[in-house]
Order: structure tokens, then sequence, then C-alpha cells
């Protein structure tokens, strides 16, 4: 069964340095996500993307924050400069409509860890 | 509450009995869809219900939706312990050209062998 892969499984980094995290969606979705969850907390939404442009963006999402698919097959998540509060796991999920009846599949998350 | 908030927040049952978890919601909603998450890992996807639905089954999974009461339930019947896991509802709301989930802070579900 086709599924959402995200690396690197766990991602250790130093404050204010910049992240990269990687995605590979579901081949034939068109509708990408990324989502966060801070340890013991809820999964919060941080962005939908769409057509190579974002369709959607939480109160969290600032500047700081980028998303980009650059080829065919990957969608990334940027964090320019990292801080401390931005520790979390990170989830991916794309879909193959942007319906609300359709199903978001997530992967299995990218943990960001800031020192 | 918050937009989908689930009780109870733990619940502790014996294999083989059933597992009722609650989830109630505040505002409209296109669906709702239910999320197992083992610890520390990604979410799995269990069930889809829209909003013009009652109810649906998925195997031993129940939910019911009930939107006069902006409520939903999932049951697991005759639970195993690969079970035990964090359970999440997540309401869909149109956003845009699509449409973003908002999830409950999850059940803690235990079943002991």
């Amino acid at each position: 069964e086709p599924e959402v892969t995200q690396t690197p499984s766990h991602q250790v980094t130093q404050m204010g340095q910049e992240v990269i995290l990687r995605c590979v969606p579901i081949s034939n979705h068109l509708y990408f996500y990324w989502y966060r969850q801070i340890l013991g907390q809820k999964v919060e939404f941080l962005v939908s993307f769409y057509n190579n442009e974002i369709s959607e963006k939480s109160e969290i999402f600032d500047d700081q924050f980028s998303v980009e698919r650059p080829d065919g097959s990957n969608f990334t998540l940027k964090i320019r400069s990292t801080k401390l509060e931005d520790s979390a796991m990170y989830f991916c999920a794309s879909s193959d409509t942007g319906a609300s009846w359709d199903t978001q599949y997530f992967g299995p998350g990218t943990r960001l860890t800031v020192l | 509450s918050q937009q989908g908030e689930e009780d109870p927040q733990a619940l502790s049952i014996q294999e083989g009995e059933n597992a009722t978890m609650n989830c109630s919601y505040k505002t409209s909603i296109n669906n709702l869809q239910w999320y197992r998450q083992n610890s520390g890992r990604g979410l799995v996807h269990l069930i889809l219900i829209r909003s013009n639905e009652r109810e649906k089954h998925s195997g031993r999974l129940r939910v019911t939706l009930d939107t006069s009461k902006k409520s939903s339930s999932l049951l697991i019947t005759a639970s195993r312990a690969a079970d035990t896991a964090s359970y999440f509802c997540a309401t869909g709301s149109s956003g845009g050209s699509n449409y973003k989930l908002t999830f409950g802070k999850g059940t803690l579900l235990t079943v002991n062998p």
C-alpha cells in the first residue's frame, strides 16, 4: 500500500540553525500538508499546499517557515533559524483531493530536537 | 472545550473487552476522522465519517456521529493488546482550496493482556 515517507526520522540541531525536513507524499496525491506535535500536546496544523502554492497556513507558520516542492516527488519544510520551542514531531500528510471527504495520509514523522 | 476534545483522556481495559472513546467539537464540520498513534510514532488513519453520515463500520471499529450534539464515538470491539495506542479525533474544515484537520488531545487506550 502506498505510504507517505519522511526523512530524517530524528534531527538534532543547534538553536539558530536551519533545518530542512523532507517528505515524499503518495505519488498520485496533489495536496500536501505539514502538522506538528509538541511533546504531550495536540497535533497542530501548520500549512497546506497545492499547485505549488500555499493554500492556507496557521499562526504558527511565520516567516521562519517555508515549504517547497523542489521536484515531482519531494515536499519540504524549512525552518530558517530554529528556536527551542520548535522542538516537536513534524508530520507530513498528503491527500488525493482537497475535498472534505478525502482522507489525509500521514507520514511517520520527523522528531526535531533543538538544543 | 476546544474543537475535537476526546474523553476519557485515558482508558485501561482487559483484552477482549470493548473500548469506547468519545469526541466532542464546537463548530460545523465537513467530516470527522479518527486516527491512531502508537507511542512516539506516526498517525494511522482509521476511519472517516462524513457530516451526513450517522454510523460507519470498519472491521472491529464502529464510529458514530451526532451532528446535533456535535459529538462522535469510536468503539473498538474485542480489543487486543496491539490496540494499545493513543486515539485522536480530527475534524475537517474547509480553508482555501483544501481543508485542514483540527485534532483533539487524544485518548490513551491501554489494553492489558
